[in-house]
């Protein structure tokens, strides 16, 4: 079951500008994880951070996790027309993944 | 090296009608995990597999749904009789070990799309 939440459900905004997404959860984690949706396609795991970090960097991707207020972050920077996808968090609890609903960014050009 | 592979990747068929889906993981791979997720959703799980056992099969529809993995490498997943709310795309995941506590990198395969008329 989803107990993930996700916001916003939806952002747009122009190629070159930056991409912020932000993932909650309820229970206690081991680590947590970002994918990445092109539509009608299967889901590609972009970046896992574990719950002893706070930040951690990929190319143009940068998480950051807080585990005192349940929550983390992708930022995704100067954005491409190729970054249009949907993106999801899942938090790695108790031999599970809970997911989000998932964040749809579009990329304007 | 070859991804998760599903088949189909698109099935119609009426309400009532039987339905199987196949799914080969990357080789290696001890788990499997069978997804279901509806439009603007994320996945849900329905059941994970640690080489041919069943570990979590907690959300898989029992009266309806089933599973195989024979042999702790490719896997079936039937719905019989299919009904209109499980149109939906059903995904399927691998990854190469399970470990304890720790869930690691899930490879998905392209899933396949079911429609119930």
């Amino acid at each position: 079951s989803q107990q993930g939440e996700e916001d916003p459900q939806a952002l747009s905004i122009q190629e070159g500008e930056n991409a912020t997404m932000n993932c909650s959860y309820k229970t206690s984690i081991n680590n947590l994880q970002w994918y990445r949706q092109n539509s009608g396609r299967g889901l590609v795991h972009l970046i896992l951070i574990r719950s002893n970090e706070r930040e951690k960097h990929s190319g143009r991707l940068r998480v950051t996790l807080d585990t005192s207020k349940k929550s983390s972050s992708l930022l995704i920077t100067a954005s491409r027309a190729a970054d249009t996808a949907s993106y999801f968090c899942a938090a790695d609890s108790n031999y599970q993944l809970i997911w989000g609903a998932g964040t749809k960014l579009i990329i304007k050009p | 090296e070859a991804g998760v592979v599903q088949s189909p990747r698109y099935k119609i068929i009426e309400k009532k009608q039987p339905v199987a889906f196949w799914c080969n993981p990357i080789s290696g791979h001890n788990t499997l995990y069978w997804y279901r997720q509806n439009l603007g959703q994320g996945p849900e799980l329905l059941i994970r597999y640690e080489n041919e056992e069943a570990v979590d099969d907690s959300q898989l529809p029992k009266d309806r749904f089933s599973a195989e993995r024979l042999k702790g490498v490719d896997s079936t997943l039937k719905i019989q009789p299919a009904e209109l709310g499980d149109s939906a795309v059903y995904l399927c995941a691998s990854s190469p070990v399970f470990r304890p506590g720790n869930t690691g990198e899930l490879f998905f395969g392209e899933g396949s799309r079911l429609t119930v008329l």
